[in-house]
């Protein structure tokens, strides 16, 4: 089944402990993304790639990192994390980009304490 | 700054009636557009797309139409159903400047019977 996987999908952690949320696509596509998605501010890109070990930031990439070392796995890493993000996580990927149909996984939830 | 505008937070309409989203667009450079559906506990998923060069795509009970001189474009249902009920984002992007994808703060539909 095509798919994209996010882990963990429910996450609660303390401000400085270093995390990161996996996300893996069994469709090998070229394109992924993580967005996060806030109370009255719908869904805002972090970060995307194009492909392996290309990558650039989106809207709001402060505080995160990303890593695209083979084309299915595209974690997000949040190496101090705040409670400003406390957030919905979604990570998504598409076969070329854009004018592609882009597949997302289910969520995970962050908080921060 | 919100580049991808949808001004109705919610938009409540009964089945078998027609159901009209709007989206606006501050930014000319967009040249392609999206619109996505999201189901709680649920990842977007695509629904819909449109090119610069077209201003009206269909499928199925779903039609987009673009207004590129008034910078913006509308999602039509007909006829509504109550699964249709989730948040609809409408999303731009600018092809020839990378793979960022902006998205709108979305409007929920409920479709009441």
């Amino acid at each position: 089944e095509a798919q994209v996987t996010q882990n963990p999908r429910y996450l609660i952690t303390v401000t400085g402990k270093k995390l990161t949320v996996t996300c893996s696509q069994n469709m090998n596509h070229e394109y992924m993304s993580w967005y996060r998605q806030d109370p009255g501010l719908g869904l805002r890109q972090i970060y995307y790639s194009m492909n392996v070990e290309v990558t650039d930031k989106g809207d709001v990439p402060e505080g995160y990192k990303v890593s695209r070392k083979e084309k299915r796995n595209f974690p997000l890493i949040l190496e101090s994390p705040s409670p400003n993000q406390t957030s919905l996580y979604f990570c998504a990927s598409s076969f070329k980009g854009l004018a592609d149909t882009q597949y997302f996984g289910p969520g995970t939830r962050l908080t921060v304490l | 700054d919100q580049q991808v505008k949808q001004n109705s937070p919610s938009l409540s309409v009964q089945e078998g009636r027609i159901s009209i989203l709007n989206c606006d667009y501050t930014n000319s450079m967009f040249d392609y557009f999206l619109w996505y559906k999201k189901y709680p506990a649920e990842g977007p998923t695509f629904l819909i797309s449109i090119s610069s060069i077209k201003d009206k795509n269909e499928d199925g009970r779903f039609t987009v139409f673009l207004n590129k001189s008034a910078k913006h474009l509308s999602l039509h249902i007909v006829p509504s159903q109550p699964g249709d009920s989730a948040v609809y984002f409408c999303a731009a992007s600018e092809s020839n400047s990378g793979y960022a994808l902006n998205f709108g703060k979305g409007t929920s539909l409920l479709v009441t019977p």
